[in-house]
């Protein structure tokens, strides 16, 4: 079974604070993604990544960045936290053959900026 | 404009009686994928079934069952004799490849409620 882990299922920040989301998946997937989930918005895509090293800017990308330094790690920052980024992130990794491959989450981390 | 419209924000029902969910999608390739995932109480999404453009063929799985009509873009998803367990949200997704990457469009997901 694929695995995607995240580092924290709950995180608590303060404003202005650089934050580090990390996610790791097992299973040799060349792509991987940051969503964030918010009531009423379903998942929107921040970042996505199709192999080490490269990334691409997703549906909403303004105040975070990513690293994709390993195959299997892709991590999520938030340069300056605000309060608006108070939400749920999930992670997802899939294999890239052509679009046609299920994208397998984690467990999600609700991070609350105070 | 929303890629995948998913109408029905919450939905009650009492358990044992089906439920059905929409999804209507949109998009001008002749080729694409539509998934449903999914999200329990607990958070992570869960794969429930992939379709390509290409089959209409309706699908069973247990108690799930999928009607894909490309006539009326739609991919609809029926839970029978719903159980407690089927509480979650419910999210149908479309992936369209013309662009060489697995980008999913979602829809903004369907909550369920069994009422015991």
């Amino acid at each position: 079974d694929v695995k995607v882990t995240q580092s924290s299922r709950y995180l608590v920040k303060r404003t202005g604070e650089k934050v580090f989301l990390e996610c790791v998946q097992d299973m040799d997937h060349e792509n991987m993604f940051w969503y964030r989930q918010d009531p009423g918005l379903g998942l929107r895509l921040i970042y996505f990544s199709y192999d080490v090293k490269m990334k691409e800017k997703g549906d909403i990308p303004e105040g975070y960045s990513v690293s994709r330094e390993k195959k299997e790690r892709f991590s999520l920052i938030l340069e300056s936290a605000s309060t608006n980024q108070t939400s749920m992130y999930l992670c997802a990794s899939s294999l890239l053959l052509g679009g046609n491959q299920p994208q397998h989450f984690g467990d999600g981390t609700r991070l609350s900026i105070l | 404009a929303q890629k995948v419209t998913q109408a029905q924000t919450e939905i009650s029902v009492v358990e044992k009686e089906d439920v059905t969910l929409d999804c209507v999608y949109e998009t001008r390739d002749t080729t694409y994928y539509l998934f449903w995932y999914k999200q329990p109480p607990s958070g992570e999404l869960v794969f429930l079934i992939r379709r390509n453009s290409f089959d209409e063929q309706n699908e069973i799985s247990g108690r799930y069952s999928w009607n894909f009509q490309k006539s009326t873009s739609s991919f609809n998803f029926t839970i029978t004799a719903s159980q407690v367990v089927d509480s979650a949200v419910y999210f149908c997704a479309l992936s369209e490849p013309h662009d060489g990457n697995n980008r999913l469009a979602f829809g903004k997901g369907n909550q369920v409620v069994v009422i015991p």
